[in-house]
């Protein structure tokens, strides 16, 4: 079956640093790719997705590309910042429209 | 406009007792989801409606669990003499699903957070 892997938290990282949260995946047929986001006391939102091989999803100043060859969508950001603290959530959708989660990572960001 | 809509936002409940979680969707959006999120299974897959087609309930972990739709809007999900590891956070989503469906965002609910003693 379709399942996701994404690296384990939590991450501390400081102001300005770079971030990188990896995720591979495993899934039949062509799957969308997704991150969503979870900020403390709020919803799953998006973060960003990308449909197809080699498309390159962003969103604020977070990007991940969809890389077949290696099964992968890792989540990077150039410049994190303490606003940015949150639980990362790496998901696909296989051969249905179901969801299909990573364990989540959660990333803190201190000054 | 208004997003997804969830309730009770908490609810407590002892052992052996049945629950109902209630998800109000986004106006329009044909496809409705049921996920829970626990400390141990992380986030998982319930339940499915897509418009006036079977629902997909191939991630109902067992016959106690149960999920209606009416009019293709509100939804219901029932969880019939419950146990202790029911305790979860139970999500809703929505999305305007259609031939592409799996590509659509998934707009999420506040959820219900499920504590069963």
């Amino acid at each position: 079956g379709d399942s996701v892997t994404q690296m384990e938290g939590p991450v501390t990282l400081s102001e300005e640093a770079f971030l990188t949260i990896n995720c591979t995946y495993t899934a039949t047929g062509y799957p969308s790719l997704f991150w969503y986001v979870q900020y403390p006391g709020e919803g799953l939102q998006l973060l960003l997705k990308a449909t197809k091989a080699d498309d390159k999803g962003s969103n604020k100043g977070f990007e991940a590309t969809y890389r077949k060859e290696t099964t992968s969508f890792h989540l990077e950001k150039g410049s994190v910042q303490v606003s940015d603290s949150a639980v990362y959530f790496c998901a696909l959708t296989g051969g249905g429209n179901k969801l299909t989660f990573g364990t989540g990572t959660q990333l803190k960001v201190e000054l | 406009g208004a997003g997804v809509s969830q309730s009770p936002s908490n609810k407590v409940t002892e052992k052996g007792k049945d629950v109902e979680l209630r998800c109000d969707p986004i106006s329009g959006h044909t496809a409705l989801y049921w996920y829970r999120q626990s400390l141990g299974q992380g986030l998982e897959f319930l339940i499915y409606f897509q418009g006036n087609s079977a629902p997909d309930k191939s991630g109902l972990p067992s016959d106690r669990f149960s999920a209606e739709r009416t009019g293709g809007s509100v939804s219901t999900l029932t969880i019939q003499r419950t146990q202790q590891e029911d305790s979860a956070v139970y999500l809703c989503a929505s999305s305007p699903s259609g031939q592409s469906g799996r590509h659509n965002e998934q707009f999420f609910g506040p959820g219900t957070r499920l504590t069963v003693l």
